[in-house]
């Protein structure tokens, strides 16, 4: 069964500063993963995804995702944050699982805080 | 661009009350994923449809069930709830892109309460 480790649970960084969201999976076959953005009380946005080729890969909000085989990691990054990052980010894996239906699971989540 | 959309958004109920979820998913979307997600919790997959058949279950209890209708609108119902069930329920809905692709978008979420 797939699984998705974000080994930090809060980070908090300044406004201005680089990112970068840790995210590691486990998955037997070529990993199809996604990174989603929360915040507080609503739903989950698609920030990118990655399926195959090119292992950087670039999302909306300027963020970008490097896939590296050889760690099984899919990390997020973006260079300069701004308040409006604040927020919590699932690294997710999604899985053939029947008919038509790729199910996702997700990591325990990062939240982000950001200080003026 | 139109998005997934849930009903009602907002919901209470009192213990071993029923409730009903309503999802409508994108248009030309042909599968329907439903999520729970616990407060402080990573989104946990309940079950999903495609052209309105079941095609995979998850950790979702015996006490709800759910449905695909012909309009592609989905349903969850749940029955007997619990404290526990208190949670945020997504619904997601995707589409198959040429070589296996697929991108899963997510509705706001009903956030259901149980007192």
């Amino acid at each position: 069964a797939q699984s998705v480790t974000q080994p930090d649970i809060h980070i908090t960084v300044s406004e201005g500063a680089s990112l970068e969201l840790r995210c590691n999976y486990s998955y037997g076959a070529t990993p199809y993963l996604f990174w989603y953005v929360q915040s507080p009380g609503q739903g989950l946005q698609l920030l990118l995804k990655y399926f195959s080729g090119d292992t950087l890969v670039q999302g909306i909000k300027g963020f970008e995702a490097e896939f590296k085989r050889s760690q099984s990691s899919f990390n997020l990054r973006k260079p300069t944050v701004h308040w409006s990052d604040a927020a919590e980010y699932f690294c997710a894996v999604g899985a053939y699982s029947g008919a038509g239906s790729y199910q996702l699971t997700f990591g325990k989540g990062t939240k982000l805080s950001v200080i003026p | 661009a139109a998005g997934v959309i849930q009903s009602p958004r907002h919901l209470i109920k009192e213990k071993r009350e029923t409730a009903t979820l309503k999802c409508y998913p994108i248009p030309r979307h042909d599968t329907v994923y439903w999520y729970q997600q616990g407060p402080g919790q990573d989104p946990q997959f309940l079950i999903s449809f495609y052209e309105k058949m079941q095609s995979d279950k998850g950790s979702i209890p015996d006490r709800f069930s759910a449905q695909q209708f012909s309009d592609y609108h989905s349903e969850l119902n749940m029955s007997s709830l619990e404290l526990g069930d208190s949670a945020l329920y997504f619904c997601a809905s995707s589409l198959e892109l040429a070589g296996g692709h697929y991108e899963q978008y997510f509705g706001p979420g009903t956030r259901l309460t149980v007192t």
